[in-house]
């Protein structure tokens, strides 16, 4: 079975912009939950989707926002970066059943400039 | 407000040896599950060990075991027979059942295994 698949590995974005992140889950796995990781906050959950939904929601501005579409690849986008967003973005997904195992992904790895 | 500390933030150990992780949390829910990941320089996050509080037994995955204790809130991570290979961040975690795929996770620990 594939595992879950981010793109791209890595991105250079400036100020100001925006930017897609893409994840594909484990097939079968209809969950697909968002992490942003940095060395100041750790690890931080930013959202899960479900069946198309978003299940949960964690403590971040507005400017970050998620889609998951009806095979269940996820898209997480951030507008009007800062140089704060900087950050490896680590997906994970999960059959969706309570306590189940989340399998991540390699990560994307923002910088802002 | 969910917690988990992991108070030894970097660890070393010589390969063969046993090693313990330590991590303990804070929740007002009684169904939850605790989790082990590690993530190598590779930074993908690899699932070492899952355990269901409402099970006693301690898990166990070859030379990973965990002790847990419910009611000290206590969840650390035995690594025996210690190899190179498993040089890496570890981190502790835990979803609360009704939280779907939420985890929070603590700080982390640096083990690096030495030849």
């Amino acid at each position: 079975k594939a595992g879950v698949t981010q793109t791209p590995r890595y991105l250079i974005k400036t100020r100001g912009q925006q930017v897609t992140l893409s994840c594909s889950p484990i097939s079968g796995h209809r969950s697909v939950s968002w992490y942003q990781q940095t060395p100041g906050q750790g690890l931080q959950f930013l959202f899960e989707y479900f069946s198309e939904t978003q299940r949960n929601k964690g403590n971040f501005p507005g400017r970050f926002s998620g889609r998951q579409f009806s095979n269940s690849r996820s898209e997480m986008n951030v507008s009007t970066l800062e140089l704060g967003d900087s950050a490896l973005y680590l997906c994970a997904s999960s059959a969706g059943q309570p306590g189940g195992s989340l399998h991540f992904g390699n990560g994307t790895r923002l910088t802002v400039t | 407000a969910q917690t988990v500390t992991q108070s030894q933030p970097e660890m070393s150990v010589q390969e063969a040896e046993t090693v313990t992780l330590s991590c303990t949390y804070d929740t007002s829910e009684n169904n939850y599950y605790l989790f082990w990941y590690k993530q190598p320089p590779s930074r993908q996050m690899i699932l070492v060990i899952r355990q269901e509080a409402y099970k006693q037994q301690n898990a166990t995955e070859n030379r990973f075991s965990v002790n847990f204790q419910k009611a000290a809130k206590s969840f650390s991570l035995k690594i025996s027979d210690s190899q190179l290979g498993d040089t890496a961040m570890y981190f502790c975690a835990f979803i609360e059942e009704t939280s779907g795929s939420r985890l929070t996770f603590g700080e982390g620990t640096q083990l690096t295994v030495n030849p």
